[in-house]
């Protein structure tokens, strides 16, 4: 059973960046591309990005200059950076598999709150 | 980017009603289209895969259809269970993108 759990600073300052690691049991991050997705409070979803860990990135444009993601195959991670943030970047973040047939988030973390707050 | 436009944006229907929400794309996304289920605290849930595929383990009730730009989720006969926010989910090209979801509350 595949499982993913996201984790990291719940509060971050305004202009920091923003370090999420998503931590995978169950399957190999070198098989399949991971993805980044948030959601503020009350609002729906939005995708960040998506990592596959061979060297193949895609990052939403609105975000692509202030974010990074990386996979470290010794500890089964992926993570995310995010530059300078502000408090429009508080949401719920959560990691999400993206499968092969079709292309659908079918596994996904129970997701982290981030506030950006002084 | 491809914007996915849902619609109703919300819904009230009672148990054991048929409901319908619809989603269209600004372009055409072939089948690559999918469908999540959202309750209140917890991760969205993948229900319909490639417009019309059941993922393992959702119930039969709820069927999606569809192809090119429009498609449709449906429940045949709500459920308590069925109370959420449906979101639409387009898987043709990055950025991915969602339509903006639909929350369907009890009458």
């Amino acid at each position: 059973q595949v499982q993913l759990q996201e984790s990291g600073p719940g509060l971050v300052k305004p202009s920091e960046t923003l370090s999420l690691t998503c931590t995978v049991s169950g399957a190999s991050i070198s098989s399949y591309f991971w993805t980044w997705i948030r959601q503020p409070a009350g609002k729906g979803l939005e995708w960040i990005g998506r990592i596959y860990i061979s060297g193949t990135t895609n990052y939403n444009p609105s975000l692509k200059s202030r974010v990074t993601m990386s996979g470290d195959t010794s500890k089964n991670q992926v993570s995310l950076k995010l530059s300078s943030v502000t408090a429009a970047d508080t949401a719920l973040y959560y990691c999400a598999r993206e499968n092969t047939t079709s292309r659908p988030l079918d596994v996904w973390g129970q997701g982290t709150t981030v506030t950006v707050s002084s | 980017d491809i914007q996915m436009t849902q619609s109703p944006s919300s819904l009230s229907a009672s148990l054991g009603d048929r409901v319908t929400i619809t989603c269209r794309a600004s372009q055409s996304i072939s089948t690559f289209l999918n469908w999540y289920q959202q309750k209140p605290g917890k991760a969205p849930k993948l229900l319909i895969y490639a417009a019309s595929s059941l993922q393992s383990g959702v119930p039969s009730r709820i069927s999606g259809s569809g192809s090119g730009t429009d498609f449709t989720l449906t429940i045949s006969s709500l459920q308590p269970e069925d109370f959420a926010t449906y979101y639409c989910q387009q898987s043709y090209s990055t950025p991915r993108t969602f339509g903006q979801g639909t929350k369907v509350e009890i009458k």
